[in-house]
């Protein structure tokens, strides 16, 4: 057990539809990755949070946002969704928002776009 | 072509070998992150490093900054080190994560 809790764990919407996905990290992380896993393009970098700014952004679609509230738990929001958006979605937390601090992981969300 | 390649894509080993995965990066990157991915989904963080050689238990990583080369090592491999082994270089604000290298180490 990592410390980060993803809720959650199985989401099944159809296209269109608008999702929220929460995380709350490992108690005293400030900073909260957030990560997309499909079976055709694998593992990638969507968006991070420190301590409520954001820190950096990856290959996040503008159809997605993310914030990260006063009490550091995170959610990501996926709005319009279309089919290809079927993946599973971690998000991480460290202590610091410095590339080299460990990361620690949830368990995932799976979401299906039906 | 990946900023980020590993290499083999799918291993098999016995139980007891010595195991060795691959990393190499095409972009400049300040660290460089091993992840372990378990059947059942879960991704567990194995090392984080920037430079030289981290141990863990049977684990051993090392990186060489001017080779862009990372190898995550296993030592006596054991049926439950099955999982599929992924590594990540991060450059600027980007993350680059390779494909994955899925291991089976048959008893």
């Amino acid at each position: 057990d990592s410390g980060v809790t993803q809720t959650p764990k199985h989401l099944i919407t159809a296209t269109g539809q608008r999702v929220t996905l929460r995380c709350s990290p490992r108690s005293g992380d400030l900073s909260v990755y957030w990560y997309q896993q499909s079976l055709d393009q694998g593992l990638q970098f969507l968006i991070q949070y420190y301590n409520g700014e954001e820190r950096a952004k990856g290959n996040i679609l503008e159809r997605f946002s993310a914030q990260q509230f006063p009490d550091l738990h995170s959610e990501l929001n996926l709005s319009s969704l279309e089919l290809g958006d079927s993946a599973l979605y971690f998000c991480a937390s460290s202590v610091e928002g410095r590339v080299y601090n460990e990361q620690f992981f949830g368990p995932g969300t799976r979401l299906t776009v039906l | 072509k990946n900023e980020v390649e590993q290499s083999p894509q799918n291993l098999t080993a016995q139980e007891g070998e010595f195991i060795t995965i691959n990393c190499s990066y095409s972009v400049g990157i300040s660290a460089l992150h091993w992840l372990q991915q378990h059947p059942g989904g879960g991704i567990v963080s194995l090392f984080m490093l920037s430079s030289g050689k981290k141990k863990h238990g049977r684990l051993i990583a090392t990186i060489n900054i001017q080779e862009k080369h990372s190898s995550l090592h296993i030592t006596a491999s054991h049926p439950r080190d099955s999982a599929v082994y992924i590594c990540a270089g991060k450059t600027g604000n980007q993350f680059y994560f390779g494909t994955g290298t899925s291991l089976t180490v048959i008893p």
